[in-house]
């Protein structure tokens, strides 16, 4: 059984904060690792999709990074605001066609 | 922009009675997916499609569940006999090319309640 692990599990920051979390994954038959934002009542949405160890990749505010070898990857939000409140979800994928999912971590920004 | 779409956006149902969620992916893609989340726990994979065939199911997508793609567009999800347990948001996601995924695109997911 693959463990996705995210934490913290929620986080509560004022607006212009930085902030960033954590996904944990098998170092083991590694392939890609996603990043999607899920806002309530509507469908997530991809930020990243990480392969190469070392990655880096940025979308505005939002980057992330990957360490293929350790198992993990963080994501960072720079100067959060509200609109950024949402769940963030992390999939591991070893290669086959189905990802596994993290439990999420839910940000809440306030103003 | 292209998206995915998914009817009923909520269901209530009774035990024991069967029910189909319907996911219309978008219309260049080729593998399609069912997940759900049980309020509180993890996104969870069902089960994968492509090729008018099942790619790959996990231990939930016991017999009770089917999927098909009946008329090219639309993608289905068959509860043959609801549990209270199948209680969950589904999700039906799409994407271009076959394994291993790149970003997958979701639906709104429809809102199942078993009484």
């Amino acid at each position: 059984i693959l463990n996705v692990e995210q934490s913290p599990q929620s986080l509560h920051v004022q607006e212009g904060d930085s902030t960033n979390f954590t996904c944990s994954f098998p170092s083991s038959n590694f392939y890609a690792l996603h990043w999607y934002r899920w806002e309530t009542a509507k469908s997530p949405e991809a930020l990243f999709v990480m392969t190469l160890n070392g990655d880096e990749k940025k979308k505005g505010r939002i980057s992330a990074t990957l360490n293929t070898k350790e198992g993990y990857s963080y994501l960072y939000i720079k100067g959060s605001q509200p609109e950024d409140s949402a769940t963030y979800l992390c999939a591991f994928t070893g290669g086959g066609n189905k990802l596994t999912f993290g439990t999420g971590t839910q940000l809440k920004v306030e103003l | 922009e292209p998206e995915v779409t998914q009817t009923p956006s909520h269901q209530v149902t009774q035990m024991g009675q069967e029910v189909i969620l319907r996911c219309v992916p978008i219309s260049n893609h080729l593998y399609f997916y069912w997940y759900r989340q049980i309020l509180g726990q993890k996104v969870e994979f069902l089960v994968s499609f492509y090729n008018n065939e099942i790619s790959e199911k996990s231990e939930i997508f016991d017999d009770q569940f089917s999927v098909e793609r009946p008329d090219g567009s639309n993608f289905t999800l068959k509860i043959r006999s609801t549990k209270l347990e199948d209680s969950a948001m589904y999700f039906c996601a799409s994407i271009p090319a076959r394994a291993p995924p790149g970003e997958l695109f979701f639906g709104e997911g429809s809102r199942l309640t078993v009484l």
